[in-house]
């Protein structure tokens, strides 16, 4: 079935180090959408990339699509502890219900 | 700020009970769906409901679960005969026709 991997898993950093998440996916993606979540809390929506190629930022986010639409990235500059919480990309499928396919999400840790 | 209400927050039920979880998504959104996450583990599209009908379902949504729009405001997923494996959490969604989904608090289901 449809699927996107997420890498890694888990990723501890101490404060101010950066981080990076992947996603990657075996078909061609409509788009891609990033997820936070909090330590008990609910998905958040970050940001959707459509184009090829498409790099976008919010403040110490930078948020990439890949050139084929095949893999996504989400990169933190220097980590501050507001920034721990699980971190998904998601696929919303070419079936377009709008339903959306969530990769198996990277949970970071912050030591301050 | 609009938000997506669920309630209860916590349902504890016993192994081949009936559970309704309740939602009441963003006033003037079109697309309504359920999610569920078990414990540390990714989020999973459950069903889509557009329109007053399902549009879309996945392989977990069986004949056990069920979804209706009772009235304007409300959508609920009902579970007929819990079993142990229905513990997690039930995330709904909404949006309206822009990207983003708008996911509730979750409600923490545990069958005993």
């Amino acid at each position: 079935g449809q699927q996107v991997m997420q890498i890694p898993q888990y990723q501890h950093v101490q404060e101010g180090e950066d981080f990076t998440t992947y996603c990657n996916s075996s078909t061609t993606l409509s788009n891609i959408q990033w997820y936070k979540q909090r330590p008990g809390g609910h998905p958040v929506f970050l940001i959707q990339l459509v184009k090829s190629g498409e790099v976008k930022k919010q403040k110490r986010l930078t948020f990439q699509f890949g050139e084929a639409k095949k893999n996504s990235s989400l990169h933190i500059t220097a980590t501050q502890t507001t920034d721990v919480g699980t971190y998904f990309c998601a696929e919303p499928p070419w079936s377009n219900t709008g339903k959306l396919i969530f990769g198996q999400g990277t949970t970071l840790q912050v030591k301050p | 700020e609009p938000e997506v209400t669920q309630t209860p927050s916590h349902q504890v039920t016993q192994m081949g009970q009936e559970v309704i979880l309740r939602c009441v998504p963003i006033s003037n959104h079109l697309y309504f769906y359920w999610y569920r996450q078990i414990l540390g583990q990714k989020v999973e599209f459950l069903v889509s409901f557009y329109n007053n009908e399902i549009s879309e379902k996945s392989e977990i949504f069986d004949d056990q679960f069920s979804v209706e729009r009772p009235d304007g405001s409300n959508f609920t997923l009902k579970i007929r005969s819990t079993k142990l494996e229905d513990s997690a959490m039930y995330f709904c969604a909404s949006r309206l026709e822009a990207v983003e989904a708008f996911f509730g608090q979750g409600t923490r289901l545990t069958v005993v």
